[in-house]
């Protein structure tokens, strides 16, 4: 089955700066990847997702970026403030089968203002 | 509470019991997941339901039982043969056919062993 690994674990920057997580896929087949950001005691919420035919997409200040052959994505969130702090969640899954998600294991991140 | 109702959200269970935690949708989804999260690992999946009167393992369904008798509807049971049930869970669904596999979460229960 699918397996993502996304890293870093845990990220912290100063208000202003950007960051940048990073996830890796197993399955070729995997077309769709979203990201997931829930905040302390909240449900996760979708901010943003790529298709596989897509290299790059932005959304105001965040960006997915997506390398098909090396099998992994990115998340880019630019101008950081502190209502970014949160824990992001990447994820892959693909068309066929059970079209259920498999989530990497989050990255908490902390901007500092 | 964005179409997807969990409840309770807090559960205490003593060793040996069972406990369903319930799951209502009213977005017409077809497809229903349960989540469960720990600490550090991420979301990992325990059963999925991709249309009523049918459901599929995933990948830590050991210890765990669903039914899905309405399209509304798709309870967990967490049974004792569950080593470690302590943790937050998350119930999902899904439109199918929508061209993007996206996921609209409930608020979660947290079930705590005693």
């Amino acid at each position: 089955g699918e397996n993502v690994e996304q890293h870093p674990s845990t990220l912290s920057v100063q208000e202003g700066d950007s960051a940048v997580i990073k996830c890796t896929y197993s399955d070729s087949a995997s077309n769709y990847f979203p990201w997931y950001k829930q905040e302390l005691g909240k449900r996760p919420q979708l901010i943003i997702d790529i298709r596989s035919n897509v290299g790059e997409k932005k959304d105001q200040r965040i960006a997915v970026t997506l390398n098909k052959t090396a099998k992994h994505f990115s998340l880019h969130i630019t101008e950081t403030q502190p209502e970014d702090s949160a824990v992001y969640f990447c994820a892959a899954s693909k068309d066929t089968g059970r079209r259920a998600l498999t989530f990497g294991s989050g990255t908490r991140l902390q901007v500092q203002p | 509470d964005g179409g997807i109702t969990q409840s309770p959200k807090y559960l205490f269970r003593k060793e040996g019991q069972n406990v369903t935690l319930s799951c209502e949708q009213n977005l017409n989804h077809d497809a229903m997941y349960w989540y469960r999260q720990d600490p550090g690992q991420g979301l990992r999946l325990i059963y999925y339901s991709q249309i009523v009167n049918d459901f599929q393992k995933g990948d830590i369904a050991e210890g765990y039982s669903v039914s899905r008798e309405k399209k509304e509807s798709f309870p967990l049971t967490v049974t004792s043969a569950q080593k470690n049930p302590t943790a937050f869970y998350l119930c999902a669904s899904m439109i199918s056919g929508s061209g993007a596999n996206v996921l609209t979460f409930g608020a979660g229960s947290r079930l705590t062993v005693l």
